[in-house]
């Protein structure tokens, strides 16, 4: 069973400061791999999705990449804005486009002015 | 106008009482998901269906129904709300071609049962 953890739960940084957050998942079979934000109180917005075929994938200030072998994703923010503050949330589908994604539970991030 | 419209946003119910919530996207997406939130848990799966005829059991259905009255509809039924169906639920959806898997998500539904 396909198990995703991020670490740290809640980081905060100051503004300005580029960062890392980071996803695990425990069976490299993966098919792809998501990265979502969500406000409080809000619904998720997709910022980037990574085929198992792909290393990265960049969005503007967003860069995040995969590491099957290694069972690791990562995304990094750089030159971070208070307007970044939000839970970043990192999910898998397995092996193949007909399996549901699983979630990992997200890094809470505070960036200070 | 949202892609992915949940409704009610927020409803505070008794225990007992039969509870739908009902999710309608313009994405012209085939697969629709359910999902719910909790503090600590994260996001769990509900139940998925990826089409009219198609209705699958996610991590968490017990309690829980689900009706796919056309492509663009998805409801979420709890016959009979319990305390600890208190979340918030989300409804997304994907489609199958394209960037397959991408899932967009609706605002969710706030749900407190008393």
């Amino acid at each position: 069973k396909q198990e995703v953890t991020q670490i740290p739960a809640a980081l905060s940084v100051p503004e300005g400061e580029n960062l890392v957050l980071n996803c695990s998942f425990t069976d490299s079979a993966i098919y792809n791999l998501q990265w979502f934000r969500q406000d409080p109180g809000k619904g998720l917005t997709s910022l980037l999705l990574i085929q198992s075929s792909q290393r990265e994938q960049t969005s503007g200030r967003l860069n995040a990449s995969l590491d099957k072998s290694s069972g690791r994703s990562t995304l990094y923010i750089a030159a971070s804005q208070p307007g970044d503050s939000a839970t970043y949330l990192c999910a898998v589908r397995t092996r193949s486009g007909n399996t549901p994604l699983v979630f990992g539970k997200g890094t809470r991030l505070s960036v200070i002015a | 106008d949202a892609d992915v419209t949940q409704t009610p946003r927020n409803r505070i119910t008794k225990t007992g009482k039969r509870i739908m919530l009902e999710c309608s996207q313009t994405k012209g997406h085939d697969r629709m998901y359910w999902y719910r939130q909790d503090p600590g848990l994260g996001l769990r799966l509900i139940y998925y269906s990826f089409d009219v005829k198609d209705i699958n059991k996610g991590e968490i259905s017990d309690g829980y129904s689900v009706s796919r009255q056309a492509q663009a509809k998805f409801s979420l039924s709890l016959e009979s709300a319990i305390p600890n169906q208190t979340a918030l639920y989300f409804c997304a959806t994907s489609h199958r071609g394209g960037n397959t898997g991408e899932l967009f998500f609706g605002e969710g539904s706030r749900l407190t049962v008393l």
